[in-house]
């Protein structure tokens, strides 16, 4: 079993659309988790940062972090095409683990 | 200005050559880092340095060698290319231990023929 789950997909969604995405871990000692996002041919840059359990906001965007169950969480509201990208998420407590990336396309 | 610049965007090589990839940041970050890309996107860890010292080496061939002047630097050499290095690698830095995310370079895109 990976140490981080996620399902590379590709997901396809229409413009306005809510896009969730997810991963699983097998490390609890994980303390901090992030979300980055890939556009083609580019590096990765990051989105969102949580340090433990609970959620965080910021615009369209929603993080969620769920310990017990080793689940994490990335809600994207009113969707765009500009947010078609790879998502990936990452998590760490002494050295970062990243999944293997969600391709997500917004269709107009 | 850009955060994390790698050198080159693009390397085509043959077989057999040995290649550098040059990484610099400017940040003041601590530690640096070198992940390799697959087709398939998955990031996987090389090395890490911090303040010029090696703390991961991630079991890679030693046809790879690390070398860090000082703690903006960071650069890639690999020995005698094999088709199976073909990938994008990529440069990326933080604060000491990462808490905080990292900061990737845009990529350097090998392909070996």
């Amino acid at each position: 079993q990976k140490e981080v789950e996620q399902d590379p997909g590709p997901l396809s969604v229409p413009e306005g659309a809510i896009v969730s995405l997810n991963c699983t871990y097998s490390n609890s000692a994980f303390q901090y988790f992030m979300w980055y996002r890939q556009y083609s041919r580019k590096g990765p840059e990051l989105l969102m940062y949580t340090y433990s359990s609970g959620n965080k906001e910021d615009g369209r965007f929603t993080a969620q972090v769920d310990k017990s169950s080793k689940y994490i969480s990335l809600f994207i509201r009113d969707s765009q095409p500009s947010d078609s990208a790879t998502y990936l998420c990452a998590m760490s407590e002494d050295d970062m683990r990243f999944g293997a990336g969600t391709r997500l396309t917004v269709k107009p | 200005d850009t955060a994390v610049s790698q050198t080159p965007k693009y390397l085509v090589t043959q077989m057999g050559n040995d290649k550098s990839i040059k990484c610099e940041q400017n940040l003041g970050h601590d530690t640096m880092y070198w992940y390799k890309q697959d087709s398939k996107k998955f990031l996987k860890i090389m090395f890490s340095y911090n303040n010029k010292e090696l703390i991961i080496n991630e079991t890679v061939p030693n046809r790879f060698s690390p070398k860090s002047p000082d703690k903006a630097h960071l650069n890639l050499h690999i020995n005698s290319l094999e088709l199976g290095d073909s990938a994008v690698y990529f440069c990326a830095s933080s604060v000491r231990g990462g808490f905080y995310g990292y900061t990737f370079g845009s990529g350097t895109r090998l392909t070996v023929v």
